[in-house]
């Protein structure tokens, strides 16, 4: 099964609302990192948070990672129809490099 | 600006002709990745080149092969394809790899080319 897995598969909500994506994962990691792919198009690097910070903001983004639940939490906060993309995060394993686990996605629909 | 460059954004072949995708980078990184992507799914790590150190996943078909003759291009040419080699490829640079340790950096991405088989 994959390292990384996301809860919702798909988000649907209001521009103004705030969106939560979660990825879960088995291994010890790294770092987790989450990027963003609009459709047809490639991903974009948002964040990267190390094994050993419990949080990081970025303009409205706003990341968690809790080492012991094996989880992370993607929070945009102040939603915009641009932000409509899927979200993908990604851990970066321990004796592995540079090389990146990715999980399934989560879809994000912002409507105006 | 630097960037990741894939050529080109989509690419139609017949079953069983052999095509290459391109991909070129302003980085200067050392690491070059291609990843397939299916509708809906995770990328998946085919490859990558550390400088000119080529590392296979266990799991990459035959059918899949790569070159990369300078720093800045990489190019993933696909033997025989089928109908299941139908995806996004994607290409990504970073800037260092960790043999055997650590590695805290980001990946940066192409636009991918959309590969159709007919």
């Amino acid at each position: 099964s994959q390292q990384g897995e996301e809860d919702p598969q798909a988000l649907s909500i209001q521009e103004g609302e705030n969106a939560t994506m979660n990825c879960s994962y088995k291994t010890s990691i790294n770092n987790l990192q989450w990027y963003r792919q609009n459709s047809g198009r490639g991903l974009v690097h948002l964040i990267l948070i190390r094994s050993n910070e419990r949080e990081k903001h970025s303009g409205r983004l706003r990341v968690t990672l809790d080492t012991s639940k094996k989880s992370s939490s993607l929070l945009i906060t102040a939603s915009r129809a641009a932000d409509t993309a899927s979200y993908f995060c990604a851990t970066g394993l321990g004796n592995q490099g540079g090389k990146l686990i990715f999980g399934q996605g989560t879809e994000l629909s912002v409507k105006p | 600006d630097a960037m990741v460059i894939q050529n080109p954004r989509y690419q139609v072949t017949q079953f069983g002709k052999p095509v290459t995708l391109s991909c070129s980078q302003t980085l200067n990184h050392n690491v070059m990745y291609w990843y397939q992507q299916k509708s809906s799914q995770a990328p998946k790590l085919l490859f990558h080149y550390y400088d000119k150190d080529f590392n296979n996943e266990a799991d990459t078909p035959d059918n899949f092969q790569s070159r990369r003759p300078n720093t800045s291009f990489c190019f993933l040419d696909i033997r025989s394809p089928g109908l299941g080699d139908a995806a996004m490829y994607l290409c990504a640079t970073s800037r260092d790899w960790a043999f055997g340790g650590r590695l805290d950096q980001p990946q940066h991405f192409g636009d991918g080319t959309r590969l159709s088989i007919l």
